[in-house]
């Protein structure tokens, strides 16, 4: 599967845009972008996926470069309870109907006052 | 909709201890994951079941830890005897069964178990 590089950490002032890049270089052509995020003592939530063209959420947007070898999540105005890891994660291809989420260690986020 | 249940949320035994965690997967789900997760790094799956058969147990050290998924719903993960390098914390997901793209190919986390191994 393909494998996914991101900034180990990134921080961002309240309000501001937060935007946080993944390289996934390897990526196929049938492989999607995936991105969770996990609030300290919790475990991963799903925020947004996205195959060739940019999706858009209520949580956040996801802009996917032509070449679809990297990605950036971008929260629009992000806020104190957005700290958080965000992982990026390419979906490997499928089989029997189900994917497996593979985990790097993400991009922690810190959003400060 | 209730989110994934799992218990108990903390653990603290003595190493070559056993111990049990249980996950109680949303409704309708039929496919269930456990993941180890160790301080600083990122989610590992050590096994993931389709209703109540195994589709992936590569990364489970088989030598000690055991999985079952009874009847298809409810998951137990047992780890005998435990080690010191088995402190972390357990999660558990759950997805349905993925049809077109789309939300209902996402993996819903449950808050993990965090075992202490000392």
């Amino acid at each position: 599967d393909a494998k996914t590089t991101q900034p180990t950490s990134m921080d961002c002032a309240e309000g501001r845009a937060a935007n946080l890049p993944c390289n996934h270089s390897t990526i196929s052509g049938n492989e999607y972008v995936y991105w969770y995020r996990q609030i300290h003592s919790q475990g991963p939530q799903y925020i947004i996926h996205g195959l060739k063209n940019n999706e858009t959420n209520e949580m956040a947007s996801l802009i996917i470069t032509e070449d679809r070898k990297s990605s950036t999540l971008i929260l629009p105005h992000a806020t104190l309870r957005d700290t958080a890891v965000y992982y990026c994660i390419v979906r490997p291809t499928l089989s029997g109907g189900s994917y497996i989420p593979t985990f790097g260690r993400g991009t922690s986020l810190i959003v400060h006052p | 909709e209730a989110g994934v249940a799992q218990s108990p949320r903390y653990k603290i035994i003595e190493k070559r201890q056993s111990v049990a965690f249980w996950c109680n997967p949303i409704s309708g789900h039929a496919t269930l994951y456990w993941y180890q997760q160790i301080l600083g790094q990122g989610p590992k799956l050590l096994i993931q079941f389709q209703n109540n058969g195994v589709v992936d147990d590569s990364q489970l050290p088989k030598d000690r830890f055991s999985a079952e998924r009874l009847k298809g719903v409810d998951s137990t993960l047992k780890i005998q005897p435990a080690k010191l390098e088995d402190s972390a914390v357990y999660l558990c997901a759950s997805s349905s069964l993925q049809g077109a793209r789309g939300a209902d190919t996402e993996a819903f986390f449950g808050q993990g178990t965090r075992l202490t191994v000392v």
